[in-house]
């Protein structure tokens, strides 16, 4: 276990299909993080989970999007009804709990066409 | 206005050179502050990270934070054209939770 894994790493849709991004955590990591990032900005904080509880969602993360970490371990992130505001890399980052800083995966770019 | 202030560059310089990148902010109870290094199509790479004010140095690294001008630096010394990438400043209140990130400084070091 090198890293954190995504997966797919790119995927591409039609407006109104529904989609859903994998992410694997560094192993025993106990914290997850899911950020999105578009071109030219720094990654925005979603939603965050401790195990399998989700402490944390951001006011950007609309009802269309959902997130689960069923049994504390992967995670799934599933955007309802695509629009093409939703185009962006997806992030996944995990880290151990009380450390400074986390490991990002190397994202999922979505495009919405 | 962001809470995290960055400029996004581009910054060039050439191989060898001091990189002094930087990043501003206004939320006083941040305390813990990152740099990230993200290479195109890539996820960010943890660079260093520091708690409250000071410095920390490592290899060709060093990190400043000055919380009394909200203010932190990362210095690249003897620059490589490896080195190009975009650089995320990012920083939060507690330890673990959301990160708030600038947007990323985007370096090219010429051989």
């Amino acid at each position: 276990d090198t890293g954190v894994s995504q997966n797919p790493r790119h995927k591409i849709t039609k407006r109104g299909q529904n989609v859903t991004f994998r992410c694997d955590p560094i192993s025993e990591h106990n914290r997850l993080y899911w950020y999105r990032q578009t071109l030219g900005q720094g990654p925005e904080f979603l939603t965050y989970f401790q195990n399998e509880a989700q402490l944390e969602k951001s006011r950007l993360l609309s009802d269309r999007f959902s997130a689960e970490r069923p049994k504390g371990s992967f995670s799934t992130l599933e955007i309802q009804r695509t629009e093409q505001g939703d185009s962006a890399m997806y992030l996944c980052a995990s880290s151990p709990n009380e450390v400074y800083g986390y490991t990002f995966g190397s994202g999922t770019r979505l495009t919405v066409v | 206005q962001k809470e995290v202030e960055q400029d996004p560059g581009p910054l060039s310089v050439p191989e060898g050179a001091i990189v002094s990148l930087n990043c501003t902010y206004s939320n006083s109870a941040f305390q813990y502050f990152m740099w990230y290094r993200q290479y195109s199509r890539k996820g960010p790479e943890l660079l260093m990270y520091t708690y409250s004010s000071g410095n920390k140095e490592d290899g060709r690294f060093t990190a400043q934070v000055d919380k009394s001008s909200k203010y932190i630096s990362l210095f690249i010394r003897d620059s490589q054209p490896s080195d190009s990438a975009t650089y995320l400043c990012a920083m939060s209140a507690n330890s673990g939770y959301a990160l708030n990130f600038g947007k990323g400084t985007s370096l090219l070091v010429t051989p």
